[in-house]
């Protein structure tokens, strides 16, 4: 089945302990976002990737990093989490560019005290 | 920076009525995107818009692309209950190295 998962869905962690959230794709998409999404907010992007260690910053980067060593896997770090890094986020897929359709992975709900 | 105004922001209807979203902005977008979210979940594509005029429909779903490609509307006809959701419309930039999201339309049909 095609699909977009992340691990953990659920975290609740401390100030400036390091975490990773990873998104993992089995489709072969060359792209792949990482985005939070707050309420009256909306889906804000942090970061994304072309490809294969191509990424680049997107609205709202400060805080987090991520890596793109393999195709299929996109982890996002926070090395020191601070408690307005509490979100939902989603990494999304897709094809190529943001033209095509994203596939969205199922969310991870992320809260720092 | 590329923003999109999205309206209205909640949505509340009984089943059978008529419902549309806008989706507004400044900018031109190469193509535009609507998905709806369900909670607990990521969002999922519901149809995608790319020539200026264009219309598209999904059923009781009839989407439509501004001749300037500035702007779209979500328009459902004789709503049902399932389409209860929220309703998230975005845009890609020229570059294609970002979808630029509105902030979201939550809809609510009751029976």
């Amino acid at each position: 089945e095609a699909q977009v998962t992340q691990n953990p869905r659920y975290l609740i962690t401390v100030t400036g302990k390091k975490l990773t959230v990873t998104c993992s794709q089995n489709m072969n998409h060359e792209y792949m976002s990482w985005y939070r999404q707050d309420p009256g907010l909306g889906l804000r992007q942090i970061y994304y990737s072309m490809n294969v260690e191509v990424t680049d910053k997107g609205d709202v980067p400060e805080g987090y990093k991520v890596s793109r060593k393999e195709k299929r896997n996109f982890p996002l770090i926070l090395e020191s989490p601070s408690p307005n890094q509490t979100s939902l986020y989603f990494c999304a897929s897709s094809l190529a560019e943001t033209s095509y359709e994203q596939y969205f992975g199922p969310g991870t709900r992320l809260t720092v005290t | 920076t590329q923003l999109l105004e999205q309206s209205p922001q909640f949505l509340s209807i009984q089943e059978g009525e008529n419902l549309t979203v806008y989706c507004n902005s400044s900018s031109v977008f190469s193509s535009l995107q609507w998905y709806r979210q369900e909670p607990g979940e990521g969002p999922v594509l519901l149809v995608t818009v790319v020539t200026g005029g264009e219309v598209k429909k999904l059923k009781r779903l009839t989407f439509q692309f501004g001749d300037a490609r500035k702007d779209s509307s979500l328009h459902i006809t004789a709503a049902q209950t399932g389409d209860t959701g929220l309703y998230l419309c975005a845009g890609a930039n020229q570059a294609g190295t970002a979808l630029i999201f509105g902030k979201g339309t939550t809809l609510s049909v009751s029976s």
